[in-house]
């Protein structure tokens, strides 16, 4: 039992450049969220899902784009990176809505724009 | 707004010595409340939860409380261990979809 899974775990890019991060969890979860973790802002909500082919926008959504095709999988797209999008991101899920047990983290993709 | 935070950025702590890390937070209608615990590098890893229909909850070496008349949660760690490094977070839920997360305390172990 893998929990959730972020690839890939750092990556570099140049402003303007495109990427998706990839989030898979195993745990027949009908929540995921995507959070963005900056020195000193705690963790900051970018979009979620409340289920297959649903999504939402949380409370920093712009810039980025998701997906939710399977339930299983959660997309975060950047369109067009820019320096202020150098982040940790996280993904997580639950199968209650963090009602009971809160949520399950990923690992954490480490992402620099330059 | 509705807002967690916490008291204090930087808790240092002897080893062996108990640990309490404090957190306050606004919204009254929040009936649902989480520690977590981030160490270096990973994701962070639920610790405790308690629901505002208690006001103490005991887990292995941990205690949370809750005191929803001052809207205050603390978390304690009994003979605090190097292991116990990292950053705590906690974290409210009000009946909603989304859990909202304070901006953190970074405990260090002295030896």
């Amino acid at each position: 039992n893998a929990g959730v899974t972020q690839t890939p775990k750092f990556r570099v890019l140049k402003t303007g450049q495109s990427m998706t991060l990839l989030c898979a969890q195993d745990m027949n979860h009908e929540y995921m969220y995507w959070y963005r973790q900056d020195p000193g802002m705690g963790l900051r909500l970018i979009h979620y899902s409340v289920g297959e082919g649903t999504t939402a926008k949380g409370e920093v959504p712009d810039g980025y784009n998701v997906s939710r095709l399977k339930k299983q999988n959660f997309l975060l797209g950047l369109e067009s990176a820019a320096p202020s999008q150098t982040s940790v991101y996280f993904c997580a899920s639950s199968d209650t809505g963090g009602q009971i047990y809160g949520y399950t983290f990923g690992s954490g993709t480490r992402l620099t724009v330059v | 707004g509705e807002s967690v935070g916490l008291h204090l950025p930087t808790l240092s702590v002897q080893e062996g010595d108990n640990s309490i890390i404090n957190c306050a937070y606004s919204n009254s209608a929040s009936d649902y409340f989480i520690w977590y615990k981030q160490e270096s590098g990973k994701g962070p890893q639920f610790i405790i939860d308690i629901r505002s229909n208690m006001d103490k909850r005991q887990g292995q070496r941990v205690t949370v409380l809750l005191n929803k008349t001052v809207k205050h949660l603390s978390l304690q760690i009994a003979a605090t261990q190097p292991g116990d490094s990292a950053v705590y977070f906690c974290a409210e839920n009000n009946r909603d979809d989304k859990i909202i997360f304070g901006k953190g305390t970074r405990l260090h172990i002295l030896p």
